[in-house]
């Protein structure tokens, strides 16, 4: 099975602040990878698709990158809508996996 | 506009059976494969099965592997996922989704396995 490392597992940050999230795969998955923002009681929201396309009609602040093993997404200037918890997810090869989730929070 | 919506979540008891199903539209899903993906409560995201596009081939987690099936009406768009010998640790929100690039889910589903 593939390995998802997600990192942080929790961030505090200010409202306007730049935030990084890295999510590191333990075998080569290419560009398949998406990035989720989940809000309590709510289901997984796609943010960005193939590593680092932004998904139609989510902001321009979130971002993605990386290939191979090794995945960013940042939030360019945290707004306080931006409260929840973030997955990384690969889709190279099943099982699918996840990572084990990034809870953020504003300070 | 691309949807899809679970039912048939409830409580059971451990032991006990329950069918989810998963009603597909807006979109071709005769050229999806589907999955099933949980989370239990206050806890992260975990596949469970996929089903692809024509149903001839289905995948499990070991954890629900011989007591968990995944099928598909393509007449119907819907996907199935029939759960038998229930247990506590299969207490969840269930989604369906497609799980590829430009991914999409359900809302979900709660399952919750007590006495």
């Amino acid at each position: 099975d593939i390995q998802m490392t997600q990192s942080p597992s929790s961030l505090s940050a200010s409202v306007g602040d730049r935030v990084t999230i890295t999510c590191q795969a333990s075998q080569d998955i290419s560009n398949y990878l998406n990035w989720y923002q989940q809000k309590p009681g709510t289901a997984p929201e796609l943010l960005i698709y193939d590593a680092s396309n932004l998904q139609t009609g989510v902001p321009s602040r979130f971002s993605g990158g990386g290939s191979g093993t090794d995945f960013t997404f940042t939030i360019s200037s945290l707004q306080p809508e931006d409260i929840a918890t973030y997955y990384c997810q690969q889709y190279d090869d099943l099982p699918i996996t996840f990572g084990q989730g990034t809870r953020l929070e504003i300070k | 506009e691309v949807q899809l919506v679970e039912s048939g979540g409830g409580l059971v008891q451990p032991g006990g059976s329950l069918r989810l199903s998963c009603a597909a539209s807006g979109f071709t899903f005769t050229n999806y494969w589907i999955h099933w993906v949980r989370q239990a409560p206050g806890k992260g995201l975990v596949w469970v099965s996929r089903i692809n596009s024509d149903g001839t081939s289905t995948r499990y987690a070991d954890s629900v592997k011989g007591r968990f099936t995944i099928s598909r009406d393509n007449t119907k768009n819907t996907v199935y996922l029939q759960m038998n010998s229930l247990r506590g640790e299969d207490t969840a929100v269930y989604y369906c989704a497609s799980l590829g690039g430009r991914a999409f889910w359900g809302q979900g589903t709660l399952v919750t396995v007590s006495s």
